[in-house]
């Protein structure tokens, strides 16, 4: 069934480097996605979102650019610091669903010292 | 924050019995959801409700049922509760305009079914 997936399930990065996290999604109609993060023991958290009418999208230290052409989505987070260790979602809205987003598997996200 | 509110937070119930989860919102917002969280399968929908008395399914509704009697209250209910319920039930809302579906997440509500 179409859904929405992530590269790789986990990722580890230096404190300071530049994180690229990467979501592939299958179904063309989607046209909202959003970037959630999730610490330990909490709900998920609004990070960004992206419309399908545009390709990149800024926030704080956060980016999400959005390829249609081969239906996949990235979050850039710059300057990563320990505090960004988390899980992260890509999500997708299903709009014949009470708008319900659609959650890819996630990927984890360990800065290191 | 968004203002949601699950109970209870943690609870350990035996195979067969009923369990209630609540989920209480003073944001006013439209629609409410319940998602199911386990370890391989990130988040998934069981239920929403777009208003009052107004729910349907998501991808995994089988062995739960909701109701919402009241905009700010949405329950959902394991008749007969299984150990492949086991899992951590997000509540989530949503009163973004037509097309905005940023949902604010609850603290979820850690379920353990011996």
């Amino acid at each position: 069934g179409e859904n929405v997936g992530l590269h790789l399930p986990t990722l580890s990065v230096q404190e300071g480097d530049n994180s690229i996290i990467n979501c592939a999604y299958s179904n063309s109609a989607s046209d909202y996605f959003i970037w959630y993060k999730q610490e330990s023991g909490k709900g998920p958290q609004f990070i960004i979102d992206i419309r399908s009418n545009m390709d990149k999208r800024q926030g704080q230290r956060v980016t999400v650019l959005l390829n249609k052409t081969v239906k996949h989505l990235s979050l850039q987070i710059a300057a990563t610091q320990p505090g960004d260790s988390a899980v992260y979602f890509c999500a997708e809205l299903r709009s014949n669903s009470g708008y319900a987003l659609n959650f890819g598997k996630g990927t984890s996200l360990l800065v290191t010292p | 924050d968004a203002g949601i509110t699950q109970s209870p937070r943690h609870k350990v119930t035996e195979t067969g019995t009923p369990v209630t989860l609540r989920c209480h919102q003073t944001e006013n917002h439209r629609y409410m959801y319940w998602y199911r969280q386990d370890p391989g399968h990130g988040l998934r929908l069981i239920h929403y409700s777009y208003g009052v008395k107004d729910t349907d399914k998501g991808e995994v509704s089988d062995g739960y049922s909701v109701s919402r009697s009241k905009t700010e209250d949405f329950l959902l209910t394991l008749e007969s509760a299984t150990s492949s319920q086991t899992s951590v039930y997000f509540c989530a809302i949503s009163g973004g305009s037509l097309g905005t579906g940023e949902l604010f997440f609850g603290e979820g509500s850690r379920l353990t079914v011996l």
